[in-house]
Order: C-alpha cells, then structure tokens, then sequence
C-alpha cells in the first residue's frame, strides 16, 4: 500500500474560523510533510516531521499549527487564515528525511478561504 | 541557490504523437531526480526516480534521461494519449547541507493532448 490520504478533500472557511487538516499514511514511513500548491505553481514546503519531532518550519506564519500525534498521522490546524491562503495543501510522507527516499503524495485538500 | 528549470512552460500535442520535456538543474551536492505527473487538483505522482549512476529509467510509455555532467534531464513520452493530459514536474534532492530533507521543484510543463 503506497497511499497517502488526506481529509477532507474541499474544505471553505471563514476567516474567523478554526479548522484542521488531517493526513494519514500506513507504509511505516517516518518522514511527513506539509506542502501548500498555489494553481500554475510548484508545491512550496511548509513543515516537515522526522520521527514525529518538527524537523523544518519554512517560517510559515503562526496561523498555521502542524501537529504529528504519532508515526501515521499529521494535522494542519489552522486559525484564522487570510484569503490568501486559498490553496491546495498537500501532505506527503517518505521512509525516512534523508533525500534518497522517495516521496510520496496524498490528493491534497482544496481549501478556500472567505 | 538550488535551481530546477523547465522547459517548454506549456505544450499541445495531438493524442499518439510522442513529446520531449526538458530538465536543467543546479541543486548540489546532487541525490536524485525525479519526475512527477500532476494532475488538476489532484497530488503529484511519481513517474521516475534516478540517481547519479542512472541514465536511462523507463516506466511503461515514460522514458527519463539523466545527463550528470550537463546537469540536465528528459522526460519522453511515447504514443500519447488524452490521459498523459497534466503538469510535469522535475524534482531535485540534494545530499544533504542546507537542503536536507527538501526537494527543489521546478515549475512544471503543462502537457495537453488533443485527439
């Protein structure tokens, strides 16, 4: 199983509001990562967990909040984000940090901001 | 500064004509390059992954190139169909240093075929 999943798949939010992505993955890897694609663009990282410990922040702003509860899982939360952060947002795991591995990528979840 | 360039941006082919997309990097110290399709909305899918010792890697109707030297890669695509419609992206990995753990992305070429 090479599958990286991610809910939900749309997601439309208020500026005010709280909200949270969640990514999952089951092939044991133990490197994961937060990616943001703007359309026509290549996917910019955000963070990446190794070992479930935060590895890189790529100095994204406060408003959003990784969080890697254990070896599968890894959340965006996200609070009270700008329209700007309109985007799609893709996670993506490979076996370990090391640029060897490959990566691979969930569907993404499209999220508008209102 | 680690770079992945691409060429053409965007390209329009009739269904079962083959096509060339073109890779130049600058990432050092080199790991790996790798090719991705991308769908609409969807997330990238990897096509290819070679290393430094690799030349030629094909997977089904998709043939990657790697030239160390000139630091430049291809992507081959043969007897295109309505499907192989997408962004095509390159990926670098370098060693390690700074960008351990990144990938360096270039900008795509967006493939459209027609029947």
């Amino acid at each position: 199983d090479t599958e990286v999943t991610q809910t939900p798949k749309h997601l439309v939010m208020g500026m005010t509001n709280k909200k949270s992505l969640k990514c999952e993955q089951h092939m044991g890897h133990r490197a994961m990562y937060w990616y943001k694609q703007k359309a026509k663009k290549p996917p910019e990282l955000m963070f990446v967990y190794s070992y479930e410990k935060l590895s890189i922040n790529e100095s994204v702003p406060s408003r959003f909040s990784p969080e890697c509860p254990n070896s599968s899982l890894l959340n965006l939360h996200l609070h009270a984000l700008q329209p700007e952060d309109s985007a799609l947002y893709l996670c993506a795991s490979s076996q370990t940090l090391a640029g060897d591995y490959e990566q691979y990528f969930g569907p993404g979840t499209r999220l508008t901001v209102t | 500064k680690n770079q992945v360039e691409q060429s053409p941006q965007s390209l329009i082919i009739l269904e079962g004509k083959n096509c060339t997309l073109q890779c130049n990097y600058t990432v050092s110290p080199f790991s790996n390059l790798r090719w991705y399709k991308q769908d609409t909305g969807r997330g990238p899918v990897s096509l290819t992954i070679m290393t430094f010792s690799e030349n030629t890697k094909s997977n089904g109707r998709y043939t990657a190139t790697l030239d160390a030297d000139t630091k430049q890669s291809s992507l081959h695509i043969t007897a295109s169909q309505l499907s192989d419609s997408a962004s095509y992206i390159c990926v670098v990995s370098a060693l390690g240093g700074t960008s351990y753990g990144k990938l360096t992305f270039g900008q795509g070429t967006i493939l459209t075929v027609h029947p």
